[in-house]
């Protein structure tokens, strides 16, 4: 079975702190994504990478940035975390370069910036 | 980029009911359409898709049509369960060729005893 993990379930952060999440995959996939979910919004990209060091930009990446430095781990970086950055964000991955395919989520990390 | 519409965003049916979920997408060359469900404290999960190639695909309980002609997609769940209880999404291809997907905002079901 996929597993992705994420290094944090509940995370709590003061304005203005750098915060890093971290997510790990266990298949060797190519495609990794972090996506923010909120009340009414849904899900909404905020980055992505389809291999090593190699990241684009999502729907909704201001006030992030994100590292891939080895091809199982994608990490989310917030500069200097900001009160409506609060949400939950999600890590998934997923095998194939294009033309749909599954992707695997990890349980979530729930954000909270004061 | 695509546009994904879903409707309703919350549904409320009794158990043994039948659930419907539909959604709309704007980009007439999306070929892949899956959903996904999210139960309470974990991420979602895919339960069926289907490519632009068929109209419908089964998998015991759960069903999706696609009309491509419409541009539209619904998850058809008969038979509900308690454990039905969830938030689903759909999803169409983002663009640029990678393999992206845009969301529908999500439907929170619940199936009451």
């Amino acid at each position: 079975d996929v597993k992705v993990t994420q290094s944090s379930r509940y995370l709590v952060k003061r304005t203005g702190e750098k915060v890093f999440l971290e997510c790990v995959q266990d298949m060797d996939h190519e495609n990794m994504f972090w996506y923010r979910q909120d009340p009414g919004l849904g899900l909404r990209l905020i980055y992505f990478s389809y291999d090593v060091k190699m990241k684009e930009k999502g729907d909704i990446p201001e006030g992030y940035s994100v590292s891939r430095e080895k091809k199982e781990r994608f990490s989310l970086i917030l500069e200097s975390a900001s009160t409506n950055q609060t949400s939950m964000y999600l890590c998934a991955s997923s095998l194939l370069l294009a033309g749909g395919d599954e992707q695997f989520f990890g349980p979530g990390t729930r954000l909270t910036v004061l | 980029g695509e546009n994904v519409e879903q409707h309703p965003s919350t549904l409320s049916v009794q158990e043994g009911d039948s659930a419907v979920i539909k959604c709309t997408y704007s980009d007439s060359a999306s070929n892949y359409f899956p959903w996904y469900k999210q139960e309470l404290g974990k991420g979602p999960q895919l339960i069926i898709d289907i490519r632009s190639n068929v109209g419908e695909k089964k998998d015991q309980r759960i069903a999706v049509t696609l009309n491509k002609t419409a541009k539209h997609f619904s998850l058809h769940i008969t038979e509900t369960q308690p454990e039905d209880s969830a938030v689903y999404f759909c999803a169409a291809p983002g663009g640029s060729g990678y393999s992206t997907l845009t969301f529908g905002k999500g439907t929170m079901l619940l199936v009451s005893p």
